[in-house]
Order: C-alpha cells, then sequence, then structure tokens
C-alpha cells in the first residue's frame, strides 16, 4: 500500500513559467513533509519542508503549500530554470518517526 | 566538507553471491540510514542506527539482509545469497543528532545489478 502518491511520472514546462508537482498521501499521522531533488548518478538533496502545523513555506523560488484536510502536498517553482530539471521526490514522517516514506517521484523538465 | 560516499558505485554479481556495500557518513553524523530504489520506485526504508542505541531493522526485507556500522562512522550493507529482485540503487543517508527534523544527506547511491 502506497502512502505517498506522485500520480505524474513527468511534468514539461518552459523556461520561466512555473513548475506545480503535486503529492497526496494516505497516512494521517504523517506531520512533516518534505522535497527532495535528485539528478542522475546522484543522490537526492533536501530542498524545502514543511510541518504540519503551516499550509505554507517559502524558500526563494519554491513554495510548498500543504492542504491537511485533502492530505495532498504541491511543490511550486517559480520561475523554472533549466537546471531544476530533475526528479522531485516527495517524503514524509509522522511523530518521533525518523523513518522517510517517499513517493515514487516526477520527473521535471524545464525547456529552454 | 565532504559529503556522504557510497562504495562501489556500480556492482554488477551473479545470482546466489555475497555483496558487501559501504557507507562513510559526513563527519559528525550520529544517524545513518540505508534506503533501496528499484526501478521507477520511490525510496524504500531499510534500516536506521543511532549512535549506540540498537539499530531499527524494520526494513530489512529478508534475512539475506544485514548491516552494520562501527561507531558513529563507516556502515556496511551485506546482502547474502543475491537474487535478481535485489538489483536496485543501494542509498546510504546521514543526520546529526540536532537536524532539522528528518533532513537526511544522502550519498550517490550503489547501483547493484544481480544477473
Amino acid at each position: 500500500d502506497q502512502q505517498v502518491k506522485q500520480n505524474s511520472p513527468s511534468l514539461s514546462v518552459q523556461e520561466g513559467r512555473i513548475s506545480i508537482l503535486n503529492c497526496d498521501y494516505t497516512n494521517s499521522m504523517f506531520d512533516y513533509f518534505l522535497w527532495y531533488k535528485k539528478y542522475p548518478a546522484e543522490g537526492p538533496t533536501f530542498l524545502i519542508s514543511i510541518s504540519s502545523i503551516k499550509d505554507k513555506n517559502e524558500d526563494g523560488r519554491f513554495t510548498v503549500f500543504l492542504n491537511k484536510s485533502a492530505k495532498h502536498l504541491s511543490l511550486h517553482i517559480v520561475p523554472s530554470q533549466p537546471g531544476d530539471s530533475a526528479v522531485y521526490f516527495c517524503a514524509a514522517s509522522g511523530g518521533s518517526n525518523y523513518k522517510l516514506t517517499f513517493g515514487k517521484g516526477t520527473l521535471l523538465t524545464v525547456n529552454p | 566538507g565532504a559529503g556522504v560516499s557510497q562504495s562501489p558505485s556500480n556492482k554488477v554479481t551473479e545470482k546466489g553471491k555475497d555483496v558487501e556495500l559501504r557507507c562513510d557518513p559526513i563527519s559528525g553524523h550520529t544517524a545513518l540510514y540505508w534506503y533501496r530504489q528499484r526501478l521507477g520506485q520511490g525510496l524504500e526504508f531499510l534500516i536506521y542506527f543511532q549512535g549506540n542505541s540498537a539499530p531499527d531493522k524494520s526494513g530489512l526485507p529478508s534475512d539475506r539482509f544485514s548491516a552494520e556500522r562501527t561507531g558513529e562512522s563507516v556502515s556496511t550493507l551485506t546482502i547474502q545469497r543475491t537474487q535478481q529482485e535485489d538489483s536496485a540503487v543501494y542509498l546510504c543517508a546521514s543526520s546529526p543528532r540536532r537536524a532539522l527534523r528528518n533532513e537526511q544527506f544522502f550519498g550517490p547511491g550503489t547501483r547493484l545489478t544481480v544477473l
């Protein structure tokens, strides 16, 4: 049973436009959410996170929105740049549990 | 500073052989994690070490998998009698005890192919 779902395996956007990556979760115990970015042949790198006590967290061009009632979060990248092209993973954890549960990832391609 | 390093970067083995994968965490990081990523899948938790506490082995898929950690440094993941379904990228991550909650720093991974 997949507890963290990224239903779009890929997304293509034009440089300068907004990229929106979506993530849904099913476990009500999750209260901390993270986005990781992964380039080929490299490990994932932490991008941004959000606690369930917030509904928005912003860091430069990256904003994560959390809708707890819908068990949905999204990552917005504005403006998108070609260097943002990578696989983006949504991850979640709950309580004092250090384990991260990951989605399958979304491949973002930003076209010049 | 140096990040998490893993070796080898690639490993091809025959079914039934044992393999050993190594992880060097970031110096000073007390927590160390192993994950597995099969083709087209997300990262799957395998095992967690925190200081001198007993490791959490709840993610290990079978008793063919084991891991050790020497103090707060190097860790080794061992897979005995490898099977084709063990083919995956094995990722190691570390974090400091007082990290921002659950932010983990990943190594580049070891790509294991079992023929």
